[in-house]
Parts: structure tokens; C-alpha cells; sequence
């Protein structure tokens, strides 16, 4: 079974300051997702990356994807407030029958 | 927006009966899964569909549980007969193709008392 570990997996910043999140996986994929849930609600699609150094920027959040080091960051750019959720990465299997998601990791962003 | 909608929003149910859970995926969607995340842990995967059959399950996905696309518009998850350790969110999936990101519903919080 493919293993997806993120760390750290609770974060908390102030707001303005810049952190990364990183996401790696066991095994060969280049199929690698973000998604962002708030408490008690559904995953929200962020960032969907498809081969070796993918890079994809919206608004304050960055994502990259390095296939040969099987890891995935997400970058947070002067953060604010909102951004304040639980963070997933997701890898697609080689088959594309089902993806994996990561531990997760809770970022509380402190005025 | 199209989205992937979920009914009932939370069931609760006693332990021993069966449950349906019920999802309508994006129109023109192919692929379709069943996802379920425990109270403050990590999403598991549950099962994938696709072409009218089961692609993949995981080890969660036992004889307890079913999925059916009766309609050509419904895709439904049944559990025949419910253990405390199912009380969960249960999230609905679906992907317009591999390479596509998988759109979620607002998920069925399912309790079993």
C-alpha cells in the first residue's frame, strides 16, 4: 500500500510569515493532489499536479511536485487568518483506481 | 457549479441495522468512490467504480458493505449491518477522468448508537 506522510501535522504561525507543508509518498506516482478541509465540512480542491516539477500558485498557496524525491510541498505565503484549515495531500495509485491521502496537517494562523 | 451531493447530511442509526448511504456525482463524471474519515483522523479510502463495477476496495470494504449505481444518476453505499467502529463521515467522490482532481460531497456524518 502506498504511504503518504506529511509533517508536521499541526502547525501554528503568525499571521505574515511564511511556512511550508511537506507531503511524501512510498511509492511512483505522478499524480498528486491538495485539498483543504474546514472543520466539519468537506474537502475542497486546491491544487491538482501531473508531472515532475509541476508548480501551481493561488493567491497565497504554492504547490510543487518532485517525482524522483517522491515529495510534494505546499508553500504558504504571508499568511492570513483564512487560511486556517486541515491540509491533505493525495497521490494517486499507479492503477488511478484510488489516491491516498496524507495525515493531514491542522495549520491554526494566530493574528 | 456542478457538484457531487450527498443525502442524507447525518443518520443515525442503532448498531445491527442497515444503512444507505446516498450520492449523486457530477454529470459527466466516469470515476466514483467512496471515501470515510473518522472523527479528527485521516481519510480512508473505501471503494472506486467505475463502468458500472467495482475497481478497487480496500481492506475496510468487507461483505458488510455494498455499492450500487442503480440509475445512471444515483451512486449509493449500503452497509447491511452497522458496528459502532462505522460511525463516521462518509464522503462521496467523483473524477471526470484519471488525470482529473476528484470533486467531493459535503459528506453523511453517520452515528451508531
Amino acid at each position: 500500500e502506498l504511504k503518504v506522510e506529511q509533517n508536521p501535522l499541526f502547525l501554528s504561525m503568525q499571521e505574515g510569515k511564511n511556512y511550508t507543508i511537506y507531503c511524501n509518498y512510498s511509492t511512483t506516482s505522478d499524480r498528486l493532489y491538495w485539498y483543504r478541509q474546514d472543520p466539519g465540512k468537506s474537502l475542497e480542491s486546491l491544487f491538482v499536479l501531473l508531472s515532475n516539477g509541476a508548480v501551481k500558485q493561488e493567491g497565497r498557496l504554492m504547490a510543487s511536485l518532485d517525482t524522483k524525491a517522491r515529495l510534494s510541498t505546499l508553500h504558504i505565503t504571508a499568511a492570513v487568518h483564512d487560511l486556517s484549515a486541515t491540509y491533505f495531500c493525495a497521490v494517486d495509485s499507479n492503477t488511478g483506481n484510488q489516491f491516498y491521502f496524507g495525515t493531514g496537517t491542522s495549520l491554526t494562523v494566530i493574528p | 457549479e456542478p457538484e457531487v451531493t450527498q443525502t442524507p447530511s447525518h443518520q443515525v442509526t442503532q448498531m445491527g441495522q442497515e444503512v444507505i448511504l446516498r450520492c449523486v456525482p457530477i454529470s459527466n463524471h466516469l470515476y466514483f468512490y467512496w471515501y470515510r474519515q473518522i472523527l479528527g483522523q485521516k481519510v480512508e479510502f473505501l471503494v472506486s467504480f467505475y463502468n458500472n463495477e467495482i475497481s478497487e476496495k480496500s481492506e475496510i470494504f468487507d461483505d458488510q458493505f455494498s455499492v450500487e449505481r442503480p440509475d445512471g444518476s444515483n451512486f449509493t453505499l449500503k452497509i447491511r449491518s452497522t458496528k459502532l467502529e462505522d460511525s463516521a463521515m462518509y464522503f462521496c467522490a467523483s473524477k471526470k477522468g484519471l488525470n482529473t482532481e476528484a470533486f467531493f460531497g459535503q459528506g453523511t456524518r453517520l452515528t451508531v448508537v
